[in-house]
């Protein structure tokens, strides 16, 4: 099956500074790649996903970049603010294989 | 729209006893899929219902098991508790059948205790 692997598994950044956040899959047929924000108390929220027949896809300060080649994945935060702070997760499945797989998640830290 | 609805919101339980959580889909969705979320393991995909039908099931013991209602509501059964099975229990919407790329929507879950 899908296996997901995701590094960091925690960051600090200052306020404003970057965030990059790095995942890896097993399964070539994987096709679509969603990235995930969990805060205190509540469930997942998706934040931006991409397809396989795109290499990025940008939504404001978020951007996530694909390689499919070397079946990489990255979330990439800019200009960093306190209430970016919460746990960020990867995930791949493939067309017919409905469920997700994540990654094992990133706690990112803030600091203002 | 209302988003994904989880019902109880925390939950205590002693080994050996069974439970049932529910989760009311985001209006119009009828995909409607489980999570187990753990320290240990993280999230992992208990199953998924269309329809009424259970489409995908994840690696699991039967003692875990779920349904799906004709307006899309769902729940899911624990049987015969175990410590271990303490952990959030999320439940995800999706507009589309089951294909693989489908946004899925996630509630805020159920905290399940086993004591």
């Amino acid at each position: 099956g899908e296996n997901v692997e995701q590094h960091p598994s925690t960051l600090s950044v200052q306020e404003g500074d970057s965030a990059v956040i790095k995942c890896t899959y097993s399964d070539s047929a994987s096709n679509y790649f969603p990235w995930y924000k969990q805060e205190l108390g509540k469930g997942p929220q998706l934040i931006i996903d991409i397809r396989s027949n795109v290499g990025e896809k940008k939504d404001q300060r978020i951007a996530v970049t694909l390689n499919k080649t070397a079946k990489h994945f990255s979330l990439h935060i800019t200009e960093t603010q306190p209430e970016d702070s919460a746990v960020y997760f990867c995930a791949a499945s493939g067309t017919g294989r409905r469920a997700l797989t994540f990654g094992s998640g990133t706690r990112l830290q803030v600091q203002p | 729209k209302a988003g994904v609805t989880q019902t109880p919101r925390y939950l205590i339980k002693t080994r050996g006893q069974q439970v049932t959580l529910s989760c009311s889909p985001i209006s119009g969705h009828r995909s409607v899929s489980w999570y187990q979320q753990t320290p240990g393991q993280g999230l992992q995909f208990l199953f998924e219902y269309f329809s009424e039908t259970q489409r995908n099931k994840g690696n699991f013991p039967g003692r875990f098991s779920g349904r799906q209602f004709s307006n899309s509501r769902s729940e899911m059964n624990v049987s015969t508790l175990e410590l271990g099975d303490s952990a959030l229990y999320l439940c995800a919407s999706s507009l589309d059948p089951p294909r693989g790329d489908s946004p899925l929507h996630f509630g805020n879950g159920t905290r399940l205790t086993v004591t």
